[in-house]
């Protein structure tokens, strides 16, 4: 299986501030990782897919990159509705897996 | 628009079973996998499955392997997860997700199942 390791676990950040997520994976996944937000009582929603793609409709402040194993989610901005937990993860490689999350908080 | 509902909170006791619904509109349903996810409290995103309604196929995780089945009815665009021999472990919530370009493009609301005597 492709283990999926983020950091930082945890992240205190204030509103404005510019803030980044890794996710490093076991082995090389080309550019097929993908970003989920999640929070609190919620489902996970889509932000960025094949690493650095937007989905429609999620704000510009929001930038992926990287390829092979490394990867990063980037907040230009942090907004108040920022505050929540990513988790990144892959599918393109059986068994589907998840990074362990990063709980964005104040 | 794409949505997946799924069927409200359940309560089982230990050893029992429990299955959950989701069913998928605005979509044409057999054209993609639907995988289930488990997110135990406080805990982060556990993959257990997946079904292919066109090639009338299932995978399972390996930790799940006897005590999971995972159906579909393409006629009510509809996906089932059963769960058996519950343990309290298993207090979590259960999400389905439909496969996008190669990521998880849409989730349904989940739901909370309560394993409790």
């Amino acid at each position: 299986d492709i283990q999926l390791t983020q950091s930082p676990s945890f992240l205190s950040a204030s509103v404005g501030d510019r803030v980044s997520i890794n996710c490093r994976a076991s082995q090389g996944i080309t550019n097929h990782l993908a970003w989920c937000q999640q929070k609190p009582g919620k489902a996970p929603t889509l932000l960025i897919y094949d690493a650095s793609t937007l989905r429609s409709g999620v704000p510009s402040r929001f930038s992926g990159s990287g390829s092979g194993t490394e990867f990063t989610l980037t907040i230009s901005s942090l907004q108040p509705e920022d505050f929540a937990t990513y988790y990144c993860h892959q599918i393109n490689t059986y068994p589907p897996t998840f990074g362990g999350g990063t709980k964005v908080e104040i | 628009q794409v949505r997946l509902v799924q069927s409200g909170a359940e309560v089982g006791k230990p050893g029992a079973s429990v299955k959950v619904s989701c069913k998928a509109s605005g979509y044409f349903f057999t054209t993609y996998y639907i995988h289930w996810v488990r997110q135990a409290p406080g805990q982060g995103l556990e993959w257990m499955g997946m079904v292919n309604p066109s090639g009338d196929t299932t995978s399972y995780a390996q930790k799940f392997q006897g005590r999971v089945t995972m159906t579909w009815d393409t006629s009510a665009s509809t996906a089932y997860l059963e769960l058996k021999s519950l343990r309290s472990e298993d207090t979590a919530v259960y999400f389905c997700t439909r496969e996008s370009i190669s990521c998880f493009g849409h989730w349904g609301q989940g739901t909370l199942v309560t394993v409790s005597s």
